[in-house]
C-alpha cells in the first residue's frame, strides 16, 4: 500500500463547477499536510498547507481529519487556469525533512 | 529572487554513458533535496542534504547513482553508468528551518 494515495483522475469538469479531491495517508505519525499544484511539465508548487481546523483561501478550501488519515482539497467556481494535477504531500515535521507525495490527481477544466 | 536553479533543463544520452545533474539552492537555504518523477511511481525522494551533509539517502536507486554537496549553493546528482529506466524528470528542490520547499524547474533525462 502507497503511503499517500490519490485518485488519479482525470477529472473532466465544467467552468464554474465545484470540485473535491480526497486523499488518504497511512502514517499516523505524520504532522503536516499540504496539497501542492504542478503544470504540466513544470515542478511542483506549494498550494495551500492543511490544518485540523480547516483553512480556506480563496475558493480554495482545505480539510484535515486525523482519525480517518484524510485530507481534502475543494475547488469552487473552477477556473480554466485551475487545470493542472493537484498532489496531495505529508511530512512527519513541517518542509525540512521527508516530503511524502501521493501520485497526484489530473484535473481539467472544460470552457 | 533567483528561485533554485538546474542545469541542464534536457539531457539526451545513451545508456552507459555518464549523466551530472546540477543544482544551485535558494540563497540561504541550508536544506536541499533531489527528487525524480515518473509516470509510474510519481514523485521520489531521492536524498536530501542538511548544511551540505547528507542525511538520508535510502531513497537512491541504486550505487549507480551519488550525490554531492561540496557548498551551500552547489550540488550535483550523478549517474554512472546511466539505464534507460533511470529516463525521469529529476527535481532539486530547496528550504530552510519552518519553510516549505521550492522546487527548481528540473531536469527531463532520457536514457536511450
Amino acid at each position: 500500500r502507497k503511503e499517500v494515495e490519490q485518485d488519479p483522475g482525470p477529472f473532466n469538469v465544467p467552468e464554474g463547477a465545484t470540485v473535491a479531491f480526497n486523499c488518504t495517508y497511512s502514517n499516523s505519525a505524520s504532522q503536516s499536510f499540504f496539497w501542492y499544484r504542478q503544470d504540466c511539465r513544470k515542478e511542483p508548487k506549494l498550494l495551500m498547507s492543511v490544518y485540523s481546523s480547516g483553512n480556506e483561501d480563496g475558493r480554495f478550501t482545505a480539510q484535515l481529519n486525523r482519525a480517518s488519515q484524510y485530507i481534502s482539497l475543494l475547488i469552487r467556481d473552477s477556473k480554466l487556469s485551475d487545470s493542472a494535477t493537484y498532489l496531495c504531500v505529508v511530512s512527519r515535521n513541517f518542509g525540512n525533512e521527508k516530503l511524502t507525495f501521493g501520485t497526484g490527481t489530473r484535473l481539467t477544466i472544460i470552457p | 529572487d533567483a528561485g533554485v536553479i538546474q542545469s541542464p533543463r534536457h539531457e539526451v544520452t545513451e545508456m552507459g554513458q555518464e549523466v551530472t545533474l546540477r543544482c544551485k539552492p535558494i540563497s540561504g537555504h541550508d536544506y536541499l533535496f533531489w527528487y525524480r518523477q515518473t509516470m509510474m511511481r510519481g514523485l521520489e525522494l531521492l536524498i536530501y542534504f542538511n548544511n551540505n551533509v547528507p542525511i538520508d539517502d535510502s531513497g537512491m536507486p541504486e550505487d549507480r547513482f551519488s550525490a554531492k554537496m561540496p557548498n551551500a549553493s552547489f550540488s550535483t546528482l550523478k549517474i554512472q553508468p546511466s539505464e534507460p529506466r533511470d529516463s525521469a524528470v529529476y527535481f532539486c528542490a530547496s528550504t530552510r528551518e519552518q519553510e516549505t520547499q521550492y522546487f527548481g524547474p528540473g531536469t527531463r533525462l532520457l536514457v536511450l
